[in-house]
């Protein structure tokens, strides 16, 4: 069975261009969580899908960054326009439907704003 | 204001030490305090968990210590390997019934041979 999937592994972008991230979950999966990691910190939570809908987005840094999870399958993360301070690791997890299932982690997307 | 805090941030163990990391926490409503183990490359993978209403949990080389009245919770590697080490983070969840994590700094372990 395949695991989390995140694209792609890492991304170097100059300040004020458009990123877009995308993580497939496992399949059968209903949850999805974004996490990001910036450099030397702890991993923070961003989001939390369920299917396609948008259960709990109170980590999201600001309106630079917008998430989506078309028809409750893979998930696209936009940062538009990136700064300097979006620098980090991106990670997707996704867990199935069922009381505290665990939560699987992508390898991460490494995006570097210059 | 850091909900989860972690300690050392790295960690040197000869092979067959014991490794101890440490985390404490604030919130009173975490139920829930995964450890996660991630190599380099890799995303984080589930180590180990436990609920409060145990004081320890004990998976093959890897316990849990668990402190509900000082807030606090361990890892201990028992018989280190170099295959052990990477990177240790500790988290914490609410009763939400959904992975909500809020996870501490990290630890770096590096077993030496």
């Amino acid at each position: 069975e395949a695991g989390v999937t995140q694209f792609p592994s890492h991304s170097v972008i100059e300040k004020g261009q458009t990123v877009t991230l995308r993580c497939d979950p496992i399949s059968g999966h209903d949850n999805l969580y974004w996490y990001r990691r910036v450099m030397g910190k702890e991993i923070k939570f961003l989001l939390h899908f369920v299917k396609e809908s948008k259960q709990d987005e109170s980590g999201m840094p600001n309106n630079r960054f917008l998430a989506e999870r078309t028809g409750g399958t893979y998930s696209t993360l936009k940062v538009q326009p990136a700064e300097l301070e979006d620098s980090g690791v991106y990670f997707c997890a996704s867990s199935p439907w069922t009381a505290r299932g665990e939560a699987f982690f992508g390898q991460g997307t490494r995006l570097t704003v210059v | 204001q850091q909900q989860v805090k972690q300690s050392p941030q790295s960690l040197i163990v000869q092979k067959g030490g014991i490794s101890i990391i440490n985390c404490a926490y604030e919130n009173t409503a975490f139920d829930y305090f995964p450890w996660y183990q991630q190599f380099p490359g890799k995303g984080p993978a589930l180590l180990i968990a436990i609920r409060p209403d145990v004081s320890e949990k004990k998976e093959g080389r890897f316990t849990i210590s668990f402190n509900k009245s000082a807030k606090q919770f361990s890892l201990h590697i028992m018989d280190s390997q170099p295959g052990d080490s990477a990177t240790y983070f500790c988290a914490a969840s609410e009763n939400t019934g959904f992975q909500k994590l809020v996870f501490g700094t990290g630890t770096r372990l590096l077993v030496s041979p």
